[in-house]
């Protein structure tokens, strides 16, 4: 069965520091990948997604996502995280032949101190 | 453009009773999603509408059941509701563009189980 791994359950930045989630995926076919932002009170807003073409994607508010097709990851990246970026981020996987449910990893929690 | 909206914000019910949870999908939408996120376990697949047909659900049991209405809204039924159905409830909508759909979210509703 399918499965995502978010290796970091919860990390604390100070802000201007660099970001990187981690995000695993055991499924060998091809696949859509999606990262998923949740701020406090907030609905999931999508951040950005890869269905094909170049592998470094770039979402809104300045993060962007590689996928690796060989290590199975797609890691969230940004450069230099704010205090506004303390949310909980989610990767989230689908097939790429078939679309469909998504399925989830258990989430990141960020912490951005001023 | 309005984005998915769900009613009602809360529910409250006890034990056995039943709860009915709606989805309006973004206009256009023709697919409608149903997650569940309960605290330690992440969000989990429920059912998946399209075109007023069921095309799949999750590892949930029977009393957990839904449909979609000829204008592509949404109903999520919970039977003989049980604590561990306290959760919040997320539904999502994609415009159904084959492989390659983006499901948006909305709000949610948050159960609680007496």
């Amino acid at each position: 069965a399918q499965s995502v791994s978010q290796h970091n359950h919860h990390v604390i930045l100070s802000e201007a520091a660099s970001l990187e989630l981690g995000c695993n995926y055991s499924y060998g076919g091809t696949v859509n990948l999606f990262w998923y932002v949740q701020y406090p009170g907030q609905h999931l807003q999508l951040l950005l997604k890869y269905f094909s073409g170049d592998p470094l994607v770039k979402g809104i508010k300045g993060f962007e996502a590689e996928f690796i097709k060989s290590k199975f990851s797609f890691n969230l990246r940004k450069p230099s995280v704010q205090w506004s970026d303390t949310a909980e981020y989610f990767c989230a996987v689908n097939k790429g032949n078939q679309g469909g449910k998504l399925i989830f990893g258990q989430g990141t929690e960020l912490s951005v101190k001023p | 453009e309005a984005g998915v909206t769900q009613s009602p914000t809360h529910l409250i019910k006890t034990r056995g009773q039943q709860a009915t949870l709606r989805c309006s999908p973004i206009s256009g939408h023709t697919s409608v999603y149903w997650y569940q996120q309960a605290l330690g376990l992440g969000l989990q697949f429920l059912l998946w509408y399209d075109e007023g047909e069921e095309r799949n659900r999750g590892n949930f049991p029977p009393r957990f059941s839904g449909r979609q209405f000829p204008n592509y809204s949404s109903e999520l039924n919970v039977n003989a509701l049980e604590l561990e159905d306290s959760a919040l409830y997320l539904c999502a909508s994609s415009s159904s563009e084959g492989t390659r759909e983006t499901q948006y979210f909305g709000p949610g509703t948050r159960l609680l189980v007496l």
